[in-house]
């Protein structure tokens, strides 16, 4: 199963609207990463969360973890076109050597 | 400072030939990775090395697969005698130490006709 799984795994919305991404995960962590990447791209690194943070800015972005319920949000405000892209979560497990391990993903779309 | 960078970009095998896929992490990092992509699904760990040293293989396929990270030069992820199945996108993280930020590169497309 999953270590990572996303949700919602697609999500369509209006340029300047917010986007909220969520993603569970099972086992203890080190720190959570989410990425993007653009169709046929390589992955873009856009935040890393500790284990012991609870939340963390970056420009537009708003990154939360919750590991009592070993879960974390990404938030995207004011959603730009270029925005569009496939978003990723990636955990660390606790004693796995730093490997990541990626979710399925999310699609998101803003429209202009 | 470049960041990682994968080549070839695109790669084109035939079944039964070999591919060979380079790494060259970004300045300072002696951490390596190599993830697995095939359409429309997240990365899968294949690989962890540092230099001279595989630390940790548990998501290569036991046969026809092999990576190393020498002393000197990229690191190379080495595929024999491919199938049909092996055609996926292969991407390279590096990081300067364990429990950090691993930054990727652009990956390979290896296509097998």
């Amino acid at each position: 199963s999953q270590q990572g799984e996303e949700d919602p795994q697609a999500l369509s919305i209006q340029e300047g609207e917010n986007a909220t991404m969520n993603c569970s995960y099972k086992t203890s962590i080190n720190n959570l990463q989410w990425y993007r990447q653009n169709s046929g791209r390589g992955l873009v690194h856009l935040i890393l969360i500790r284990s012991n943070e609870r939340e963390k800015h970056s420009g537009r972005l708003r990154v939360t973890l919750d590991t009592s319920k070993k879960s974390s949000s990404l938030l995207i405000t004011a959603s730009r076109a270029a925005d569009t892209a496939s978003y990723f979560c990636a955990t660390d497990a606790t004693g796995a050597n730093s490997k990541l391990t990626f979710g399925k993903g999310i699609t998101l779309s803003v429209r202009p | 400072n470049a960041g990682v960078m994968q080549n070839p970009r695109h790669l084109v095998r035939r079944r039964g030939q070999e591919a060979r896929l380079r790494c060259s992490p970004m300045k300072g990092h002696s951490h390596v990775y190599w993830y697995r992509q095939l359409p429309e699904e997240g990365l899968k760990f294949m690989v962890y090395l540092q230099k001279e040293n595989i630390i940790d293989e548990s998501g290569m396929p036991k046969e026809r697969f092999s990576a190393e990270f020498p002393k000197e030069g990229p690191s190379i992820l080495r595929i024999q005698q491919v199938v049909r199945g092996d055609s996926a996108a292969y991407f390279c993280a590096s990081s300067p130490l364990g429990d950090a930020e691993a930054f990727f590169g652009q990956g390979t497309r290896l296509t097998v006709v």
